[in-house]
């Protein structure tokens, strides 16, 4: 159980245009989703957390109009890249936890998408 | 920041037990320390977590120190396809749902054949 699912797993854009990254929670309701940006060789670093029915929280440095996150039902949670750079190429990672758990319990990690932006 | 300090890198050879310590010196005495490993360009997996007793279940143990300030995970019988990187992580608590998870650097584990 407590699998989470990206979609898609890669995607190729061109300079300018909007990309939009799923993430589900196939088998829990997940009040909570984090996203992940990794760039080569370097560690997973924390975007924004999305909780359902309210705003994202970003993280410090994170543009808000350009990494749109709408976290729409107990199961979905979406980031879209807006106006894409090659600079925002990159491995993103969503993860979800359950809903009615906290720090106690594990974070349930999708297996990521990675952008590649020409 | 993270909260926690790894070793970079680690070799291990395939049998025999891997050990990675992670230091957590700054734990705060309700954070739990969880474990990840990530395996080149998929998602980290969840491995293990404990608050101050050891913990194993099928995949690790995770011992940690009287005063908390230190772990260890241990993969008993290595395989090759324990080479990942693996992330000692301090779950920071909060009164909210926005208790996070922040990566560190995390260690390069190679089981060598």
């Amino acid at each position: 159980g407590a699998v989470v699912s990206q979609h898609p797993s890669r995607v190729i854009c061109k300079s300018g245009t909007s990309v939009k990254i799923e993430c589900r929670s196939l088998d829990f309701q997940a009040t909570t989703m984090f996203w992940y940006r990794q760039f080569p060789k370097q560690s997973l670093m924390l975007m924004a957390t999305s909780n359902e029915g309210s705003k994202a929280t970003y993280e410090q440095g994170v543009e808000k109009d350009k990494f749109l996150i709408n976290h729409a039902s107990l199961t979905l949670s979406t980031l879209t890249v807006t106006s894409a750079h090659p600079e925002d190429s990159s491995f993103y990672i969503c993860s979800a936890q359950k809903a009615g758990q906290t720090y106690n319990s594990p974070l349930h990690f999708g297996n990521g998408t990675r952008l590649t932006v020409t | 920041d993270a909260k926690t300090t790894q070793p970079p890198s680690m070799d291990c050879a395939e049998g025999r037990a891997a050990n990675l310590p992670c230091n957590h010196s700054t734990i705060s005495g309700n954070e739990y320390v969880y474990w990840y490993r990530q395996i080149h360009s998929q998602g980290p997996q969840y491995i293990i977590h404990g608050l101050k007793n050891n913990e194993t279940n099928e995949m690790a143990s995770l011992i940690i120190t009287e005063d908390r300030k230190s772990s260890t995970l241990i993969l008993p019988h290595a395989t090759l396809r324990d080479t990942a990187v693996y992330y000692c992580i301090v779950r920071v608590a909060r009164a909210n749902r926005d208790d996070k998870i922040i990566f560190g650097k995390g260690t390069r584990l190679h089981i060598l054949p």
